[in-house]
């Protein structure tokens, strides 16, 4: 079974800390995504990697960036966290190609 | 932004109830369309992923469409069960060049027993 997992569950920041969200994947994919969910506006792409070293922005990267140093594993890191960065985030790898996507468990983060 | 429609936004229907929704999408540059299930608490997992125009695929009382030329597909649930109480949420690849799949927001589904 393909695994995804990110390092926390649920996640308490305060304003102004820097958050580092993990994400490992175990089926040796080439590309991983970071998104977040938010009600009514589904899940929408921060950043995403398609190879060691290699990023691109999403859609909304601003307040973001990310670190792909081995293959297995990104990076999310919230440079300055705000509130309005409370959010489920979701982290996906998936090997080229068109092929399914394999999504963690998510992060529930909130900044207070 | 790719535009990825989802529709409608949320239903609610009896147990033994058979349903559908909608996703539209861009009709150029397809290449294919997944359809996910986003139980509460858990991840989301592929349930179908579809290239063809006229492709119909089946997993158990679940089914679906694609029209490509016309962009759209369904997603049908036959005689629905609690079980099957989730969002649904449908994604759009674009193919070469693209890695990236654009999600629509989803179609939260709640079977009342």
């Amino acid at each position: 079974d393909v695994k995804v997992t990110q390092s926390s569950r649920y996640l308490v920041k305060r304003t102004g800390e820097k958050v580092f969200l993990e994400c490992v994947q175990d089926m040796d994919h080439e590309n991983m995504f970071w998104y977040r969910q938010d009600p009514g506006l589904g899940l929408r792409l921060i950043y995403f990697s398609y190879d060691v070293k290699m990023k691109e922005k999403g859609d909304i990267p601003e307040g973001y960036s990310v670190s792909r140093e081995k293959k297995e594993r990104f990076s999310l890191i919230l440079e300055s966290a705000s509130t309005n960065q409370t959010s489920m985030y979701l982290c996906a790898s998936r090997e080229s190609g068109n092929t399914e996507a394999f999504f963690g468990q998510g992060t529930r983060l909130t900044v207070v | 932004i790719l535009n990825v429609e989802q529709s409608p936004q949320s239903l609610h229907v009896q147990e033994g109830d058979s349903t559908n929704f909608t996703c539209s999408f861009p009709s150029s540059n397809f290449y294919a369309l997944h359809w996910y299930r986003w139980e509460t608490a858990k991840s989301p997992e592929a349930l179908f992923v579809m290239t063809l125009n006229g492709d119909e695929k089946k997993k158990g009382r679940i089914s679906a469409t694609l029209n490509t030329k016309e962009g759209y597909s369904y997603l049908y649930i036959k005689g629905s069960q609690p079980e099957d109480s989730a969002t649904y949420l449908c994604a759009f690849y674009s193919g070469a060049g693209s890695y990236q799949l654009t999600f629509g927001k989803g179609t939260k589904l709640s079977v009342i027993p």
